[in-house]
């Protein structure tokens, strides 16, 4: 069966200082994958999503980027923090067509 | 107009009672729907999906569509305390899902 796997579960950081989430995928090949940034009391926002290694979408300008360089690999980053990142993020997968995603737990991030 | 909208809520419901949540889509041709539950600090859970016209039921969970008036439900029968959750009713569009905002659903002992 397939598993995602997303770390730190919470993270504590100063303004200003560089970030580096991954989340990994076992049990498939070249899925579809997503991060999602939630807003405390919020609703899900759609960061970015990889249909393959090496492309990503954009789907929100801001200061956070991300990388796929494996297939079942999805690197969110940032160069400098701002108070604004604070919050929930969320790394899920899909199967190509139209599946439902499916969600690894989260790093709940706050920004001091 | 929103693509995706669900009453925020909070729904009350009486523990054993059905809960009945609505969500309306935009899109017409819009073919994939699920349905998903998000306990508070949690991450969203996958509960229901429904590609067709009519009901699906799985447990204690039945998925309503109606692609001609654009909405789905999702009924929860003989509601617990531990249904209590945020649910989430999200549409496939291009590799993306479109989500709703979300209806708290409350189940009172």
């Amino acid at each position: 069966s397939q598993t995602i796997h997303q770390w730190p579960a919470t993270l504590v950081q100063p303004v200003g200082s560089p970030l580096s989430l991954e989340c990994t995928v076992e049990g498939t090949s070249n899925p579809n994958l997503y991060w999602y940034r939630q807003a405390a009391g919020r609703g899900l926002q759609l960061l970015f999503y990889s249909v393959g290694i090496g492309q990503i979408s954009s789907e929100v300008p801001q200061n956070l980027s991300a990388s796929r360089p494996q297939d079942r690999q999805f690197i969110l980053s940032s160069k400098k923090l701002l108070l604004s990142d604070s919050g929930f993020y969320l790394c899920a997968w899909s199967g190509t067509g139209s599946q439902p995603q499916h969600f690894g737990d989260g790093t709940r991030l706050s920004i001091l | 107009q929103k693509e995706v909208e669900q009453n925020s809520g909070p729904l009350s419901v009486p523990e054993g009672a059905i809960a009945s949540l609505n969500c309306t889509y935009s899109d017409r041709v819009s073919q994939s729907f699920f349905w998903y539950r998000q306990y508070s600090g949690k991450s969203p859970e996958l509960i229901m999906s429904i590609y067709s016209n009519g009901d699906k039921e799985d447990g204690r969970f039945t998925a309503q569509l109606n692609k001609a008036s654009q909405y789905v439900s999702l009924l929860i029968r003989d509601s617990q305390p531990s249904d209590s959750a945020t649910y989430l009713c999200a549409v496939y569009r291009n590799y993306q899902l479109i989500w709703g905002a979300g209806t708290k659903l409350i189940i009172k002992p």
